[in-house]
C-alpha cells in the first residue's frame, strides 16, 4: 500500500490479556517509529527501529512491552499482562532514514487497544 | 519534565481570520521541528517543518516561525479554513530522528 497500514484498527481485551499490535510501514522505509497517544496527550515516543534492530528503546514504558521487526519490514508491538492503564491509540510511524532531510515521518491510522 | 510544550489546548479563530499556534521547547540541541495536523481517528499528518538554523518557513497559507533566543516556535495560517479545524502537534526532532511531540492545541474556524 501507500500509506503505513496498522492493525487492527480497534481491539477490546480484558485485563491480564496478551495484545499484538501489527505495523506495516512504507515499502523501503528503514526506519520504523511505534507511539503511544493517551487521551487529551501528544504521541508519546516508545520504541525506534532502523531495519531489523532496535536502535532506541528507551521509551517502553516497562518490560510488559516488547516490540520485534525481523526482516525490516513490518513490525509487532507485543503487550503482555495488559492493564487498564495501557488502554491508548498505538501509532506507527515509517521514515526512509532516519535523519530524513525535513525530519518528516508518515504516520498511519493508528491501533486503539481499550483494556477492560 | 516537557521539552516541547504547547500552552494552549485550545483556539477559536472566524474563517478568513489568522490562525496563531504557539509551542516552547527547552533543548536547544533540536534540529527540526515540524507541525503535525490530526483529524479525529486518524493519524497525525504532516503540515510543515523548520530546521533550526533558520527563522522562517512558509508553504501556501501555512508559515512556521522560530525564535532560536527564546525557543520559541509558531504556526500561522491565513487565512483559515472551516476545513483547518483539527488538532495540530508541534514536534522536535531528537538525535535518532525520533519526534517528541506537545500535547497540542485544538484549532476551530468558525465559519
Amino acid at each position: 500500500g501507500a500509506g503505513v497500514s496498522q492493525t487492527p484498527s480497534n481491539k477490546v481485551t480484558e485485563k491480564g490479556k496478551y495484545v499484538e499490535l501489527r505495523c506495516d510501514p512504507i515499502s523501503g522505509h528503514t526506519a520504523l517509529y511505534w507511539y503511544r497517544q493517551s487521551l487529551g496527550q501528544g504521541p508519546e515516543f516508545l520504541i525506534y527501529f532502523q531495519g531489523t534492530g532496535a536502535a532506541d528503546d528507551s521509551g517502553l514504558p516497562n518490560d510488559r512491552f516488547f516490540a520485534v521487526r525481523p526482516e525490516g519490514s513490518v513490525s509487532t508491538l507485543k503487550i503482555q499482562r495488559t492493564e487498564r492503564g495501557d488502554s491508548a491509540v498505538y501509532l506507527c510511524a515509517s521514515s526512509l532514514t532516519p535523519s530524513g532531510a525535513t525530519g518528516e515521518l508518515f504516520f498511519g491510522e493508528g491501533s486503539r487497544l481499550t483494556v477492560l | 519534565d516537557q521539552q516541547v510544550k504547547q500552552n494552549s489546548p485550545s483556539l477559536s479563530v472566524q474563517e478568513g481570520r489568522i490562525s496563531i499556534l504557539n509551542c516552547d521547547y527547552t533543548n536547544s540541541m533540536f534540529d527540526y521541528f515540524l507541525w503535525y495536523k490530526k483529524y479525529p481517528a486518524e493519524g497525525p499528518t504532516f503540515l510543515i517543518s523548520i530546521s533550526s538554523i533558520k527563522d522562517k518557513n512558509e508553504d501556501g497559507r501555512f508559515t512556521v516561525f522560530l525564535n532560536k533566543s527564546a525557543k520559541h516556535l509558531s504556526l500561522h495560517i491565513v487565512p483559515s479554513q472551516p476545513g483547518d479545524s483539527a488538532v495540530y502537534f508541534c514536534a522536535a526532532r531528537g538525535s535518532q530522528g525520533n519526534l517528541i511531540f506537545g500535547k497540542g492545541t485544538k484549532l476551530s474556524v468558525k465559519p
